[in-house]
Parts: C-alpha cells; structure tokens; sequence
C-alpha cells in the first residue's frame, strides 16, 4: 500500500538532549518527503521537507535523513525544548499523485 | 501573509443532516487538499483541487464531496452525517502544481455528529 509508518507511537526526551524520530515509508515511488508538527488543537505545521536526489537536508534544530535503499526517513531535533512537545508526522508523496499519505504520528513528550 | 483559514472552527451536527466547512488557501495558492483526522486512523486524505479540478479523491463514500472556486476557495460537504463523520477535518494549501512544494494547513474544523 502506501501508507507511511512511524516506528514508536511515543517518544520521551530530557530537555536539552537530542531527539531521533523515525519513520519507514512504503512507496519507493515517493520522491517528495515533509515532517510536520502538530501541537494540541491546531493544525499540523511545516517542518522541513526533503526531495528523493537528496540524502540529507538542516534547518534550524532539525535535520531529516532519508535513506532510499531501505525506504526509511529520520528527523533530528537538536537540544530539544519543551516547546517541541507535539505530534510528528511524516509523509510521502509520489509523483503526480497530489496527495500527501502520513504515518500514524509519534508523540514527542519532553521532560523538564 | 495570512494562513490557511477554516470556518467554522467547531461544529456539532445531528446524525442525518449534512454540513459544509470552507477552505480559503494562502493568496497565491492554488492547490487546495482536504483530510480527515481521527485518532483511530490518523490523517486520511479526502481530496485535492487544483484550478477548480479535483485531480486526486481519497477512499470516501460519496456522501463526502468538495469543490473548488474561481478565487481558489475550497468547500466540502458532508451529507447524511454518521456518527463516524466525527473529526478534525483539515485544508492544506501549497502553491506548486504538483504539490510538491510546502504545502500549509489551516487548524482545522472539529466536527462532532450526535
């Protein structure tokens, strides 16, 4: 099928240190990958996104690997904060199918 | 600039009636994407317009329906509500043709069916 699937549906992190959330996708079709955050009564929101010619890709805290050879995508939050306490999703989009299938989401819970 | 906008934020609905919830994307953008978000299967993709085109529809019964306009506004209709109708139903609006660039959700319109 091609549904995306994340590999914890929780994930509990000191402050400070660095958080790793993964996600396996199933369509090797997929060229286009975006991690969004969703925090408690709003909307998901952009995280960073990464094209299938890339390995590799920063922002600001975070770093999203992807690896095509086992169809497996990572986020990296940097020195987590209690504000990136929220529900990760990622998802998968083929080409020329204009709609985006997302992993079941993994709740990051960070502990002061 | 202004987000994706949703109206009605919260809605709550009788078994058998329909609804309407609205969708107006980021100026500029023209593709405009609806999901539903439950917590029993995450988020499901209902369909997405493009130019007034509905390009791509998700695995729905027919009661759930969209439309695009001209301005790129979006709607979507929900008849004979079902108590499994109950979610937070999402817009997403990207400006690429083919979706593939960021692609931006409003909050959402939580619909309860009782």
């Amino acid at each position: 099928g091609e549904s995306v699937g994340l590999h914890l549906p929780t994930l509990s992190v000191q402050e400070g240190d660095n958080s790793i959330i993964n996600c396996a996708y199933s369509n090797s079709a997929s060229d286009y990958f975006i991690w969004y955050k969703q925090e408690s009564g709003k909307g998901p929101q952009f995280i960073i996104d990464i094209r299938s010619n890339m390995d590799k890709r920063q922002g600001q805290r975070v770093t999203v690997l992807l690896n095509k050879t086992v169809k497996h995508l990572s986020l990296q939050i940097a020195a987590t904060q209690p504000g990136d306490s929220a529900v990760y999703f990622c998802a998968e989009l083929p080409p020329y199918d204009y709609k985006l299938s997302f992993g079941a989401g993994t709740t990051v819970t960070v502990r002061a | 600039k202004a987000g994706v906008t949703q109206t009605p934020r919260y809605l709550i609905k009788t078994r058998g009636q329909q609804v309407t919830l609205s969708c107006s994307p980021i100026s500029g953008h023209r593709s405009v994407s609806w999901y539903q978000q439950t917590p029993g299967q995450g988020l499901q993709f209902l369909f997405e317009y493009f130019s007034e085109t509905q390009r791509n529809k998700g695995n729905f019964p027919g009661r759930f329906s969209g439309r695009q306009f001209s301005n790129s506004r979006s709607e979507m209709n929900v008849s004979t509500l079902e108590l499994g109708d109950s979610a937070l139903y999402l817009c997403a609006s990207s400006w690429g043709t083919l979706l593939n660039t960021e692609a931006f959700f409003g909050q959402g319109t939580r619909l309860t069916v009782v």
